[in-house]
């Protein structure tokens, strides 16, 4: 299952509302999740099961979906959000992830 | 708190067998139904998912790696590994090995290590 993000990087204020969109090849379910990786850490487990964010999770990251295509948003973008954003399903093997999203300020 | 660790060496000869520890602490690889994988991440690319074993013993590998990936558990030392044979540079990433329940996605993570290949 091929996962497409878009775009590929995006530079934003601080904030505005930033839109990532990860296409999947086919069908996934709710198996669809969202990690943030900032620079030189471990991605972070952000949203899992397309909406559902992590405990700790700043209430402006959300996750939603249409069909295959799944969205992350960020609500008022904030300087610690600086990060490359990765979906990622576990519906079917292999496991894949998108390509990522930098985001940027 | 399940915590992660990778260890194994930070340089591999070319065409050589890249082996990689994770150690799992914080509960027992026999009790917790976990599925326990291996994601890399070359120097300034995304990440790929290398491949898992579940907690009955169940592997599962990336195509793209042509048969080169081994993934083994050690339960007893709760430990489980990594074996990626014929390395090439091209292998030169960081490894992360991260811990998943059944029907959620990875977490958590190792720290990640850097392994180079190259003479």
């Amino acid at each position: 299952i091929q996962l497409t993000q878009s775009p590929s990087s995006q530079s934003a204020s601080v904030g505005d509302r930033v839109t990532i969109t990860c296409r999947a090849s086919q069908g996934v379910a709710s198996y669809l999740a969202w990690y943030q990786q900032k620079p030189g850490k471990v991605p972070k487990l952000l949203i899992s099961g397309i909406s559902t964010p992590q405990p700790g999770v700043p209430g402006r990251f959300r996750g939603s979906s249409s069909g295959t295509d799944f969205t992350l948003t960020i609500n008022n973008l904030q300087p610690e959000d600086v990060a490359t954003y990765y979906c990622q399903q576990i519906y079917g093997f292999p496991l894949t992830f998108g390509g990522g999203t930098k985001v940027e300020i | 708190q399940l915590q992660l660790q990778e260890s194994g060496p930070g340089l591999v000869t070319p065409w050589e067998t890249l082996s990689l520890t994770c150690t799992v602490s914080g509960d027992s690889m026999s009790t917790n139904n976990y599925f326990w994988g291996w994601i890399r991440q070359p120097p300034g690319k995304g990440l790929e998912w290398i491949g898992s074993i579940s907690y009955t013993g169940k592997t599962n590998y990336n195509p793209s790696l042509s048969g080169r990936v081994t993934i083994s558990a050690d339960t007893p030392s709760n430990q489980f590994s990594l074996k990626l044979s014929s390395a090439t540079a091209a292998d030169t990433a960081i490894y992360y090995c991260a811990g998943r329940r059944p029907y959620n996605h990875y977490d958590p993570w190792g720290q990640g290590t850097l392994v180079i290949v190259s003479s």
